[in-house]
């Protein structure tokens, strides 16, 4: 069961104009969210990340918004540059969970970002 | 400079040959993790440590074990790989209890024929 569900395995769009990623998940118990930044043959790298007390965070060119009551948070580039180009992954994280859970992060697919010249 | 290192970076091996991937770590995480990443399924949990000599299970742990004997160092072990464990591997690392910022290392590109 998929509990962080990214639909759209890759997304294109121009230099300059806006990149907006999306994530959904299904755990309520999810309360803080990330979005991590993958480029080929490197590992993931953090990038912006949200409490559930908030309903947006911002930093530079990159802001996330969170939706709880649809269970949905999204990632906006603006504007967006060639070198955003990579893999985007939004992951969870139930910042209570003791036990199994503890420290955890769930992990969607994935979205391959291109940005053209 | 802050990171964490795995190696090899790319193995190819046979099915029941067993093989160790190492993960070192330089920054005093007590928190270290081991995914696989697989088209499709996102990065998935294999095995997780909260500090020296605790480790437990994640989501997918049949076929790999663990061991945690310095804090810097996480080891996977696959004692009879098969070609189902074909994968990219990343270890992370990261200070507990909530910072949940994980740092990954490069990744180690596996196949097992």
């Amino acid at each position: 069961d998929q509990q962080v569900k990214q639909n759209s395995p890759s997304l294109s769009v121009q230099e300059g104009r806006i990149s907006i990623l999306n994530c959904d998940y299904t755990n309520s118990m999810f309360d803080y969210f990330l979005w991590y930044k993958k480029y080929p043959a490197e590992g993931p790298t953090f990038l912006i990340s949200i409490s559930s007390i908030k309903d947006k965070n911002e930093d530079g060119r990159f802001t996330v918004f969170l939706n709880k009551s649809a269970k949905h948070l999204s990632l906006h580039i603006v504007p967006s540059q060639p070198g955003d180009s990579a893999v985007y992954f939004c992951a969870a994280s139930d910042l209570n969970a003791g036990g199994t859970s503890y420290g955890k992060l769930t992990f969607g697919q994935g979205t391959i970002l291109t940005v053209h010249p | 400079e802050a990171q964490v290192t795995q190696n090899p970076r790319y193995l190819i091996t046979v099915t029941g040959k067993k093989l160790t991937v190492t993960c070192s770590q330089n920054m005093n995480h007590e928190y270290m993790s081991w995914y696989r990443q697989d088209p499709g399924l996102g990065l998935r949990q294999i095995y997780y440590s909260m500090n020296v000599e605790v480790t437990d299970k994640g989501d997918v742990p049949e076929g790999y074990k663990v061991s945690r004997k310095e804090k810097r160092n996480f080891p996977l072990i696959l004692e009879s790989p098969s070609p189902n464990q074909t994968s990219l591997y990343f270890c992370a690392s990261s200070l507990i209890p909530r910072d949940y910022e994980q740092y990954f290392g490069p990744g180690t590109r596996l196949t097992v024929t």
